[in-house]
């Protein structure tokens, strides 16, 4: 299995544009999750996603950010208008209810908004 | 608000002695905990984890103590190696499928 796959892996825009990051779970993997890393923050939760469906979206920051799971191979995280603050590492990671060993995560996405 | 600390935002130690990377949880509903381990440009990788019944869990050189009366884990290496060198996070989930709440993570760095 290749794991979690994200793309792109780096991102340079200018503020305003709107942003489009995505992913590809674990085949089987039934459990979606999208973080973002900062080094305020940590490992932030802002949305997952249990067979496509959106569970939990509260660590959403704010109405720019959005996240589809149109189908269990696929998952994009949206950000429109971006701004200099969204500036950060994004990460997907999946699991299912039978992984041991917690989430896969991939090897995330670096934003960088100027 | 924090809810997963992890307070010491870096830690050097010299090879082949122990490092020891600290954690405190502020809900008391955590039953779940993990260890994952971050190479710079790769993402986190799950290392160790533990449940609540449990105060200890060891997997060769790593060893992670959970003293939940002080809501409080910690991840033991020993011995620390080079290649041990990265950045720690501790993780806490309600159950072992609800979703993981991290640290902000603690950079090691095990040197000659």
């Amino acid at each position: 299995d290749a794991g979690v796959i994200q793309s792109p892996r780096h991102e340079v825009t200018e503020m305003g544009q709107e942003v489009t990051l995505r992913c590809k779970p674990i085949s089987g993997h039934d459990y979606l999750f999208w973080y973002r890393q900062t080094m305020m923050r940590g490992l932030e939760l802002l949305i997952y996603f249990n067979n496509n469906v959106p569970i939990d979206d509260s660590g959403m920051p704010e109405d720019r950010f959005s996240a589809k799971m149109p189908n269990a191979s696929f998952s994009t995280l949206k950000i429109q208008p971006s701004e200099p603050r969204d500036s950060a590492v994004y990460f997907c990671a999946s699991s299912s209810v039978s992984s041991t060993g917690g989430y896969t995560f991939g090897s995330g996405t670096r934003l960088t908004v100027v | 608000d924090q809810q997963v600390k992890q307070n010491s935002p870096s830690l050097s130690v010299q090879e082949g002695r122990i490092s020891i990377l600290n954690c405190d949880y502020t809900n008391s509903m955590f039953d779940y905990f993990l260890w994952y381990k971050k190479y710079p440009a790769e993402g986190p990788t799950f290392l160790i984890s533990i449940s609540s019944i449990k105060d200890k869990n060891e997997d060769g050189r790593f060893t992670v103590f959970l003293n939940k009366s002080a809501k409080h884990l910690s991840l033991h290496i020993v011995p620390s190696q080079p290649g041990d060198s990265a950045v720690y996070f501790c993780a806490a989930s309600g159950s072992s499928t609800d979703k993981l709440i991290f640290g902000t993570g603690t950079r090691l760095q095990v040197f000659p």
